[in-house]
């Protein structure tokens, strides 16, 4: 089975650019992540998504974030004005559920340096 | 909210030495516990996962971890390290009833030849 899909997968823009991420998680997964990972730290959740709506946004800076999923499969994410302190790796993931169970499958993150 | 602490920010072994990596949580309930490896410029790969039954879990690539309620840890085992095992290990926490995951700060594994 395919994982989740990320592209870029490396950006480098200047503060006050924008800047936009793509995720196509695996294949009948309803329920999608976003997640900012600072170096030196673990991931952070910034938004869930259930098929294509917000469970959860509420770490998401939303003043400069936006994320969407119109049709419940491929999500972008994207940031604008970019600040330095946005360099980090943007990792999605995407979940299966067995047995009543969440499992999180991520891909390989899309690394983005704000000069 | 449930939190994760890993004590360990890096640990050195040697190539055939044990290993074990710290992870104590903090949940008032049940909780879902996650052990993640990252390698350099990768994304995070599950190992194993505990969500109820038996609190010994084996998982991928050797390694196993076990629950221990009263300690509340979940600490990463493996008899034998491998030079491939050099990465970063994530110990993580769910809820029951909503699917917010806690990462910790991760333990960067460094082995010796």
């Amino acid at each position: 089975e395919a994982g989740v899909a990320q592209s870029p997968r490396y950006k480098i823009i200047e503060k006050r650019q924008s800047v936009a991420f793509w995720c196509n998680p695996i294949s009948g997964h309803a329920t999608l992540y976003w997640y900012q990972q600072i170096l030196g730290q673990g991931p952070k959740l910034l938004i869930q998504f259930q098929n294509n709506g917000v469970v959860d946004d509420s770490q998401l800076p939303k003043d400069r974030f936006s994320a969407e999923r119109l049709k419940g499969v491929d999500s972008t994410l994207k940031i604008q004005p970019a600040k330095l302190e946005d360099s980090a790796v943007y990792l999605c993931a995407s979940s299966s559920v067995t047995g009543g169970r969440e499992t999180q499958y991520f891909g390989p993150g899309t690394r983005l340096l704000v000069l | 909210a449930q939190s994760v602490t890993q004590p360990d920010i890096h640990i050195t072994v040697s190539e055939g030495a044990s290993l074990e990596l710290r992870c104590n949580y903090s949940y008032g309930a049940t909780p879902y516990l996650f052990w993640y490896v990252q390698s350099p410029g990768q994304g995070l790969q599950l190992l194993l996962k505990y969500f109820s039954g038996d609190t010994l879990v084996q998982g991928i690539k050797g390694f196993e971890a076990e629950f221990k309620r009263s300690q509340s840890s979940f600490n990463l085992r493996k008899p034998s390290v491998h030079w491939s095992d050099a990465a970063e290990y994530f110990c993580a926490v769910a809820s029951y009833n909503n699917n917010d995951m806690r990462f910790g700060a991760g333990t960067r594994l460094t082995v010796k030849p």
